[in-house]
């Protein structure tokens, strides 16, 4: 399918256990992004990409975990899910240079019991 | 961290009225973008502007980013249902990253 994916898209899992969350695009963006919404906080950032390899923090990373090994995936490891972590996520792509718009997945949502 | 206030946090109207939602800031941004979000799905770029005073049209939207480059408005003519969502302001610092308002959640009712 072309455009943005997002897998899968409900979770429910434990506190303590590893959780991954995937992302992947078509247009070969190299810039992508993980948001987590929750009410009344809006989308805050958790980790972005410029390329390939190149990952960087964004505003709430404490507990998650991101690679990218290729420029159309970008995976959101949850190393040991917390009950803090119950929310929806959302992955986003964009091509480089701005001030261009982002394209979301139809997110994820995740609930730790 | 540049913080992003919307105004109303919630809105509901009758189908036909006028309305306007706001998005504010002390900080000056480079360009402001507007997403709206329906339920279950992802946000959706609406419009982006970029220079002082700029006014777009979409159809029944207006928006509008303040001459100091500080706030923006989105207004809508004679509402409908479709218009229904969550109105997401997101704006450039300067660096590689969006920041995005709290939204405001807009119900039309029929």
């Amino acid at each position: 399918d072309a455009g943005i994916t997002q897998s899968p898209r409900y979770k429910i899992t434990e506190t303590g256990r590893q959780v991954t969350l995937m992302c992947h695009q078509t247009w070969s963006h190299s810039y992508m992004f993980w948001y987590r919404q929750d009410l009344g906080h809006g989308l805050r950032l958790i980790y972005y990409s410029a390329a390939a390899d190149i990952t960087d923090k964004g505003e709430v990373p404490d507990g998650y975990v991101v690679s990218r090994s290729k420029t159309e995936n970008f995976p959101l490891t949850l190393e040991s899910a917390t009950r803090s972590q119950t929310s929806v996520y959302f992955c986003a792509s964009r091509a480089s240079g701005s001030p261009l718009g982002q394209f979301f997945g139809p997110g994820t949502r995740l609930t730790v019991l | 961290t540049q913080l992003l206030e919307q105004s109303p946090q919630f809105l509901s109207i009758q189908e036909g009225e006028n309305l306007t939602v706001y998005c504010n800031s002390s900080s000056v941004f480079s360009s402001l973008q507007w997403y709206r979000q329906e339920p279950g799905e992802g946000p959706v770029l609406l419009v982006t502007v970029v220079t002082g005073g700029e006014v777009k049209k979409l159809k029944r939207l207006t928006f509008q980013f303040g001459d100091a480059r500080k706030d923006s408005s989105l207004h809508i003519t004679a509402a409908q249902p479709g218009d229904t969502g969550l109105y997401l302001c997101a704006a450039w610092g300067g660096n590689e990253k969006l920041t995005f308002g709290t939204g405001t959640r807009l119900t039309i009712i029929p």
